[in-house]
């Protein structure tokens, strides 16, 4: 039931930034957007979520638009170790369960 | 600081066996979720236990229950084992009180395959 379009796969080129978009055209008021990650053999990853404004943490940047129906996940110098599936999740609080997508998988090139 | 622990890290079993899964939570969390992932996919959420009860399940049917003990740690019990429960099972632990920031930690999973 994942609420979420993302591109299947992308590439991008090592020290360039990586913006990697999600679409949320049914989002809900009340529902938050979150950006995970899973490099291959781990578990996901945590990376950053917000509501309606634009956040920043160490590992990205979160960019929603103002009709909130979409949003672009940058990552500002991308790095080889930061090749893995990216998902982008909707979620309403206090859900407690995070809905998974298919995500996108980003290769990092050298 | 241990993050999400699982174990085991691989398992084997046949059609029809039982299988139990074990998780220890990131030191301070209180919250336990299951998910399950197959070959390619996202991880599909299952259960998750609060205060050593269930309180929110996915689309799973009963042959998967679990646990919570009053140390936090969890975990997840499947009967009757079929070939289609062969996945990676993934542990992720949580703080109740840390509200919209529920940051899920997850565990490196347990690869369950079913002959």
């Amino acid at each position: 039931d994942a609420k979420t379009t993302q591109p299947t796969s992308m590439d991008c080129a090592e020290g360039r930034a990586a913006n990697l978009p999600c679409n949320h055209s049914t989002i809900s008021g009340n529902e938050y957007v979150y950006w995970y990650r899973q490099i291959h053999s781990q578990g996901p990853q945590y990376i950053i979520h917000g509501l309606k404004n634009n956040e920043t943490n160490e590992m990205a940047s979160l960019i929603i638009t103002e009709d909130r129906k979409s949003s672009t996940l940058i990552l500002p110098h991308a790095t080889l170790r930061d090749t893995a599936v990216y998902y982008c999740i909707v979620r309403v609080v206090p859900d407690y369960k995070l809905s998974f997508g298919a995500g996108t998988t980003v290769t990092v090139r050298a | 600081d241990a993050g999400v622990t699982q174990s085991p890290t691989h398992l084997i079993k046949t059609r029809g066996q039982q299988v139990t899964l074990r998780c220890s939570p990131k030191s301070g969390h209180d919250t336990v979720s299951w998910y399950q992932q197959a070959l390619g996919q996202g991880p599909q959420f299952i259960f998750q236990y609060y205060e050593e009860e269930e309180r929110q399940r996915g689309n799973f049917p009963d042959r998967f229950s679990g646990h919570q003990f009053p140390n936090y740690s969890s975990e997840l019990n499947v009967n009757a084992l079929l070939l289609g429960d062969s996945a990676l099972y993934l542990c992720a632990s949580s703080l109740e009180t840390s509200g919209s920031y529920n940051e899920q930690f997850f565990g490196p999973g347990t690869r369950l395959t079913v002959l």
